[in-house]
């Protein structure tokens, strides 16, 4: 299957500061790429839909402002954490979509493939 | 709307005993695709299957089975003869139609004890 890879695997920073995690698709061409938050003992949470050359699609209660995310190109997408605090703190989960076109797999399903996550703690 | 529901936040089952998880689903939609996710300490998730809406077989996968049931909105996965290494916990989601996003149920934390 398709790879996608994240990066760093985990951060501790200070309260205050950003932090960049980026999310690349290694072996395919990604138009569409999501970004997740997952709490301790809860589910994944859409925060924003990322498209390659537009701004993203942020979920409702997530604050663009402070959850930055760029996708400026078509393996490349980036989450930057604002002046994070602790309660910014949580495992962040990437996934980029398939183009239809790619052959891979069934054509008319557009495929999800998932990062291994980003633990990011703020102290 | 899209929902995803698994009632089963914990299970508990000894070494070698079958568990099946349960998933209801709601959605509007006549074309969507329901999934089944493994997410282990680690945390990276590990796919499972996709089941399109137009497919009601079920499907057996070694000691994994998959049981699709259009008229009651469930996909509920079994597992066989469990294992130690099961233990994860186990998401349900649903994509309402080829561009959509994915739906994810709380995920239910399966323990498997030795």
């Amino acid at each position: 299957g398709a790879v996608v890879s994240q990066h760093p695997s985990w951060v501790i920073c200070k309260s205050g500061t950003s932090v960049k995690i980026e999310c690349r698709s290694l072996d395919f061409q990604a138009t569409t790429m999501f970004w997740y938050r997952q709490f301790p003992k809860q589910s994944l949470m859409l925060m924003a839909t990322s498209n390659e050359g537009s701004k993203a699609t942020y979920e409702q209660g997530v604050e663009k402002d402070k959850f930055l995310i760029n996708h400026a190109s078509l393996t490349l997408s980036t989450l930057t954490v604002t002046s994070a605090h602790p309660e910014d703190s949580s495992f962040y989960i990437c996934s980029a979509r398939d183009s239809p076109t790619s052959g891979r797999g069934d054509s008319s399903y557009n495929e999800q493939f998932f990062g291994p996550g980003t633990r990011l703690t703020v102290l | 709307a899209q929902k995803v529901t698994q009632a089963q936040t914990e299970i508990s089952v000894v070494e070698k005993e079958d568990v099946t998880l349960d998933c209801v689903y709601e959605t509007r939609d006549t074309t969507y695709y329901l999934f089944w996710y493994k997410q282990p300490p680690s945390g990276e998730l590990v796919f499972l299957i996709r089941r399109n809406s137009f497919d009601e077989q079920n499907e057996i996968s070694g000691r994994y089975s998959w049981n699709f049931q259009k008229s009651t909105s469930s996909f509920n996965f079994t597992i066989t003869a469990s294992q130690v290494v099961d233990s994860a916990v186990y998401f349900c989601a649903l994509r309402g139609s080829t561009l959509g996003r994915l739906y994810f149920g709380r995920g239910t934390q399966l323990t498997v004890w030795p």
